[in-house]
């Protein structure tokens, strides 16, 4: 069975500072898709990447950067100099084989950044 | 970029309704949808898996009889949530994929999410 874990419930930054989600998981399969979603407090979820089990290059994408370490399973996602407008709620997920399937979701962090 | 629309945002009614939540693709053909619940503070619980066309495919634990999935056309799938009680209470959230997995970087993409309110 899949899982997600994301150990941390909320998180609370000032403005600028740097700040990383853990996401760790489970998967007996071999071919597996990672996920990450925002959920700002309007509700919506909005994607933000999706890696397949077998890129581990790390990505970025203007503040935000993501680690894929296969050896620990472990997805985290940084957010480099933090906004007011990057609080909300981060979801990592995980689907597996070709991403027909559907998603298991952690259960979510909240990110709190302050003025 | 691909959008899902989800109606309606929010929903207050009183128990024993019966509540209808719509979600549509809007530029794409939607072969398959999903329906999640999401509690207060926690994370999207998978309900159901709509198929267009055929019967939807339920997670363990969720009553067919009372939360009815309908994917009548490739673009729409509704939720109707039956004799709502309080404990129906939640945010319901849609997501649709396109028909081919590997297009649009194989994304699955989010209605806005219903907040449904039984009093």
């Amino acid at each position: 069975a899949q899982k997600v874990t994301q150990a941390q419930t909320e998180i609370s930054v000032v403005e600028k500072e740097d700040v990383t989600l853990d996401c760790v998981y489970e998967t007996r399969d071999t071919t597996y898709y990672l996920f990450w979603y925002k959920q700002p407090p309007s509700g919506e979820l909005v994607f933000l990447i999706r890696r397949n089990s077998f890129d581990e290059q790390n990505e970025i994408s203007g503040r935000y950067s993501w680690n894929f370490q296969k050896s620990t399973s472990s997805f985290n996602f940084t957010i480099t100099a933090s906004q007011v407008v990057d609080s909300a709620v981060y979801f990592c997920a995980l689907s597996e084989n070709s991403g027909y399937s559907t998603l298991t979701f952690g259960k979510g962090t909240m990110l709190l950044v302050s003025p | 970029g691909a959008v899902v629309s989800q109606h309606p945002s929010w929903v207050i009614c009183k128990s024993g309704t019966s509540v209808k939540i719509e979600c549509r693709s809007l530029d794409f053909q939607a072969t398959t949808m999903f329906w999640y619940r999401q509690f207060p503070k926690q994370s999207l619980m998978l309900m159901a898996t709509s198929n267009e066309g055929s019967k939807a495919t339920y997670e363990q634990g969720v009553e067919k009889d009372k939360f009815l999935i309908n994917h009548a056309s490739l673009t729409l799938s509704t939720l109707t949530v039956t004799s709502a009680h309080p404990e129906d209470s939640s945010f319901y959230i849609c997501s649709a994929r396109p028909g081919t997995a590997l297009s649009r970087g194989g994304k699955l993409f989010f209605g806005s999410g219903t907040q449904l309110s039984v009093l």
